[in-house]
């Protein structure tokens, strides 16, 4: 198994520039998370999403943030317009089961510089 | 309001060395008790869990201690290896909420 897949790895972009962050999670798995770490703010959940639709998204900080999963293998996280604030490593995880966490698995993270 | 407070920050040990990693937490409806492990440029990973049925869990040189009335549970890595110099992190959270809620962090740091 692949694990959870990211893409891209590293992005650098322009303050302004939208930004579009990607994720697979492991097949089979039905919740999928969206993370933010910073050494400011730690890990931060922004989004969880069980079976497609989005339980909470209580964690995104703002309007500029937004996710979808279209279906089971895919989920985007979006950023427009970005901000230098929004620089961070972002994660995503998958899980069998709608207990966060205790069968979680992380992705590499994507590590996103805004300038 | 900080509701999970791990201490220390940072840790250096000697290998061979027992390392300690605590996490303090105020909201009583947590019933799962989680650290993860993080090395740098990885995603975290679940290393060891706990649910306050039980005081004590061990796997391998890991063991969590698990101290209800205080609200507090703690990490211990015996026999401290260079390999184990990540990032660890509690991430306490209730059945309820499905959120879970991370510390800091501690970075540890073990010499050869």
């Amino acid at each position: 198994d692949a694990g959870v897949i990211q893409s891209p790895r590293h992005e650098v972009t322009e303050m302004g520039q939208e930004v579009t962050l990607r994720c697979k999670p492991i097949s089979g798995h039905n919740s999928l998370f969206w993370y933010r770490q910073t050494m400011m703010r730690g890990l931060e959940l922004l989004i969880y999403f069980n079976n497609n639709v989005p339980i909470d998204d209580s964690g995104m900080p703002e309007d500029r943030f937004s996710a979808k999963m279209p279906n089971a293998s895919f989920s985007t996280l979006k950023i427009q317009p970005s901000e230098p604030r929004d620089s961070a490593v972002y994660f995503c995880a998958s899980e069998t089961s709608g207990r966060a966490l205790e069968t979680q698995y992380f992705g590499p993270g994507t590590r996103l510089l805004v300038l | 309001q900080q509701q999970v407070k791990q201490s220390p920050q940072s840790l250096i040990v000697q290998k061979g060395g027992i390392s300690i990693i605590n996490c303090a937490y105020e909201n009583t409806a947590f019933d799962y008790f989680p650290w993860y492990q993080q090395f740098p440029g990885k995603g975290p990973a679940l290393l060891i869990a706990i649910r306050p049925d039980v005081s004590e869990k061990k796997e391998g040189r890991f063991t969590i201690s698990f101290n209800k009335s205080a609200k507090q549970f703690s990490l211990h890595i015996m026999d401290s290896q260079p390999g184990d110099s990540a990032t660890y992190f509690c991430a306490p959270l209730s059945g309820g909420s499905y959120i879970p809620t991370f510390g800091r962090g501690t970075s540890l740091i073990v010499h050869p």
